[in-house]
This record gives C-alpha cells, structure tokens and sequence, in this order.
C-alpha cells in the first residue's frame, strides 16, 4: 500500500509570509504526527492529530499550527517565517499512537518538505 | 533535561556487531523505548522497541537495562545500508534528540 504522501516536497519562502504543508497518511491510519528537523536541534516534536483532534502539541510558538480533515489528511500551517523556521518538515502516520497507556503503533515517516525561508 | 542521550556518532566495520547506546534516565514506567534510523534524504523509519525485556526482530537487537536507564541497538553484522543516524526515542514523552550518526567502513 502508498506510504505517507508529502506535499510540496521543497518550499522556499521569504521571511514574513506564510507557508501550508500537506500531509496524506497511509490508508487506515487515523494518527498523524508532525516534526521539525534541523541539523542543530535534530527531530522535534509539533503536534500529533488523532480523529481530526489536537492530541498532543510540542513546544513551538503559536505561529505553528495544524489540523487534520475527515479523511485523516492533515495540514500544518506556519505563519509569519522566521529565517529560523528553515528545517525539514516530517509527517508520520500511525493506526494510533496511543500515549501514556503503553500501547504503540510503529510511525510510518514522509519523505518530509524541505522548507527554506530566505 | 536530555530525555535521552546518545552519542553523536559511531564508526563499525563492514560485517562486525556494531552496539550503540542511549542512556534515558528520566524514562517513566510506560515509557516504551523505541529505535528508529533515517538513511540519507529519507524519513526515519522503524527498527525496533522494546519495554522491559531484551527484544529481537530481523532487523537488529534491543537490549535493555534492569533499571530502564539505559538500553543498546545491536546490529549483529553491520552492512553498508546500515549507514544512517539512529535515534532512541521515548514517545510519550515526545523526545527524540539528534540521534548516533553510525559510519559503516568497508
């Protein structure tokens, strides 16, 4: 079956502006996970949506925000960049990451979007 | 505080064990901890986790300290498509670090 879907896959961006990523998860999968990688900071966690809910959020100013439709799709949303906001985006998806109770579903990882804010 | 550490990079040669660790000393009790890699320009993808007890799969080993402080992905025969960062990750607590960028020497 496809795997997780990013779109677009490179983005470059002026600071100020705004940028929109999509993300399609695997068929069947209801949970879908965003983070942030730089090379200083390594992988960071966003946000992760379950059922069109904010499950869990990272710490990461306002200026990020998501939501994810009925169909599990999800967008992140990125508002006034800063130079700072260059990473790579990921995706993950699972069947349900559930927290706190010691149950896991594996992460299936996007490609990620390369996001440049010059 | 670190949720987990790591060292920043290993080298192993071609077809030898290869153990890399992850110290995680503020691991809760449900905390699974689990390993992922990322090959260049790829997303990271999973390998294996493990709660308590030693875990196997085909991909590699986990090993996992009494206390839970602490655990080690052994890769028994290192191959050159082994060569990717390694993160161990405690996602409940939503940390994964910057991971053991492992160095595969033929």
């Amino acid at each position: 079956k496809a795997g997780v879907t990013q779109t677009p896959r490179y983005l470059i961006k002026t600071r100020g502006q705004q940028v929109t990523l999509s993300c399609s998860p695997i068929s069947g999968h209801r949970s879908v996970s965003w983070y942030q990688q730089t090379p200083g900071q390594g992988l960071q966690f966003l946000f992760e949506y379950f059922s069109e809910t904010q499950r869990n959020k990272g710490n990461f100013p306002g200026r990020f925000s998501g939501r994810q439709f009925s169909n599990s799709r999800s967008e992140m949303n990125v508002s006034t960049l800063e130079l700072g906001d260059s990473a790579l985006y990921l995706c993950a998806s699972s069947l349900d990451r559930t927290s706190g109770r010691g149950s896991y579903n594996e992460q299936f990882f996007g490609p990620g979007t390369r996001l440049t804010v010059l | 505080d670190a949720k987990t550490t790591q060292p920043n990079s290993m080298e192993s040669n071609e077809e030898e064990p290869v153990h890399l660790p992850c110290n995680h000393s503020t691991i809760s009790g449900t905390d699974y901890i689990h390993w992922y890699r990322q090959l260049p320009s790829q997303g990271p993808e999973y390998v294996i986790h493990g709660l308590t007890s030693n875990v196997n799969n085909r991909m590699a080993s986990l090993a996992i300290a009494e206390d839970r402080k602490s655990s080690t992905l052994i890769l028994h025969r290192a191959t050159l498509r082994d060569a990717a960062v390694y993160y161990c990750i405690l996602f409940n607590q939503f940390y994964f670090g910057t991971g053991t960028s492992l160095t595969v020497i033929p």
